[in-house]
């Protein structure tokens, strides 16, 4: 019963390949967020959406691409990965102000 | 945009003391400030949050101070146990969107 979940927890591929990132809550929030965490551990917002709408959207390489089904699920997806996109990346939901993060997905690209 | 500056980067204490962090931020708009705690490996989870109009909160050996004027506030942890050995981050928001701005977060070790 956990409540915001996120697979694969590791992802390790070739540079060049196109990979996705599923991110699930069961929390009834309306607000979904990714997140990237890198080596020196900074947690820095790429993108959110509220209702399947985009409300946030960094300065983020146009290679990612997030996409909500439902307001339930926010998935990411890369194309063209490179060495640089090597992180740990969180989901989050919000009801209100408190954010609740997923497991993490801890991206290699070789 | 948003600027949080988080200090110290690192903070090593006795089992038993008080722990603080401070963080300032740069948009006097900004009305919403979490505090997050992560340990190795783990997800961050929210341990304290305070909203703009209220100066101190406190919950159990954690408390958190705001000083809209200065535009900083701080994260107290009493009595430290070895399980509050983790890395906190302190984030800020402003307006009804949560779009939160992390600091680059404080690696605490608690030594028994």
């Amino acid at each position: 019963d956990t409540a915001v979940s996120q697979t694969p927890k590791y992802l390790v591929t070739q540079m060049g390949n196109d990979k996705s990132i599923k991110c699930e809550q069961n929390l009834g929030h309306d607000t979904m967020y990714w997140y990237k965490q890198d080596s020196k551990k900074f947690l820095k917002i790429m993108f959110s959406y509220n209702n399947k709408e985009l409300i946030i959207n960094e300065t983020v390489p146009n290679r990612f691409s997030p996409k909500s089904p439902d307001k339930a699920h926010l998935n990411l997806h890369i194309n063209s990965l490179e060495l640089g996109d090597s992180a740990v990346y969180f989901c989050a939901s919000s009801g209100s102000a408190e954010q609740f993060f997923g497991p993490g997905t801890r991206l290699t690209v070789l | 945009g948003e600027n949080v500056e988080q200090h110290p980067s690192t903070l090593s204490v006795q089992e038993g003391d008080s722990a603080v962090i401070k963080c300032t931020y740069s948009d006097s708009a900004s009305n919403y400030f979490p505090w997050y705690k992560q340990e190795l490996g783990k997800r961050p989870q929210l341990i304290i949050d305070i909203r703009s109009n209220v100066g101190e909160k406190k919950d159990q050996r954690i408390a958190v101070t705001l000083n809209k004027t200065a535009k900083h506030f701080s994260l107290h942890i009493t009595e430290t146990q070895p399980e509050d050995s983790a890395v906190y981050f302190c984030a800020v928001s402003i307006g009804s969107n949560y779009k939160l701005t992390f600091g680059k977060g404080t690696l605490l070790t608690v030594n028994p």
